[in-house]
């Protein structure tokens, strides 16, 4: 089934260390995304890229870093994780502006 | 700065209509896109306008007046499986989502 896949689902982190999370898409979508969802505030966009080889900032980009080496495969790193990160974290992506954005199911993750 | 409002939380009756708005002040227009979460779930795309009027889709419409930076969800025959949260988002001058904080709809029977 073609779609976006996350991993891991969810992680409990210990502060001060790195982690990558995965993203990959089969759509051959040209855009992707990766968000942070917090209760009571809407997604806010971490970094995109809008083809293979580019990125951006997004509206929250400090303490992660992004790449995008080829069209399928997007991976947020936080450096060194503060508990303020401890969040759900969506990966999304789309075939161009203008056109909805798809959604993986999202990742879970605890920084204590 | 950029602005997305929404109601934060709506009360529905099974079978009836509701109305969940969105207002919105962003840089630049380039489109309104409305998306459906199901609690511990991911967005998934319900609707998308970009020009004044109503888009209907099913039991589904929404409505968007440029001018008045203003939009609308209607659900129409809602069924239990409609309780979600919903979210409005803007696409700005960069072709950015700017996300609402969403409205969580209940429905009681």
């Amino acid at each position: 089934i073609a779609g976006i896949t996350q991993a891991p689902t969810s992680q409990i982190l210990a502060a001060g260390r790195r982690m990558t999370l995965r993203c990959t898409q089969d759509m051959r979508h040209n855009a992707m995304y990766w968000y942070r969802q917090d209760l009571g505030l809407g997604l806010r966009l971490i970094h995109y890229s809008n083809t293979a080889g580019t990125t951006g900032k997004g509206e929250v980009p400090d303490g992660y870093s992004v790449s995008r080496a080829n069209t399928d495969d997007f991976p947020l790193t936080l450096a060194s994780a503060v508990p303020s990160q401890t969040s759900v974290y969506f990966c999304a992506s789309s075939d161009r502006v203008n056109q909805p954005q798809h959604f993986g199911d999202g990742t879970r993750l605890s920084i204590l | 700065g950029q602005n997305i409002d929404q109601p934060t939380e709506m009360t529905a009756t099974e079978g009836a209509i509701v109305q969940i708005n969105c207002t919105y002040q962003t840089s630049g227009f380039n489109g309104l896109f409305w998306y459906q979460q199901h609690a511990g779930e991911a967005p998934t795309f319900l609707s998308y306008n970009v020009l004044d009027g109503l888009e209907e889709k099913g039991r589904f419409s929404s409505f968007l007046s440029r001018s008045k930076g203003y939009s609308y969800l209607l659900l129409k025959e809602l069924q239990m499986k409609d309780s979600a949260s919903y979210l409005c988002a803007v696409e700005d001058s960069n072709y950015q989502l700017i996300w609402g904080a969403g409205t969580k709809l209940i429905i009681k029977p």
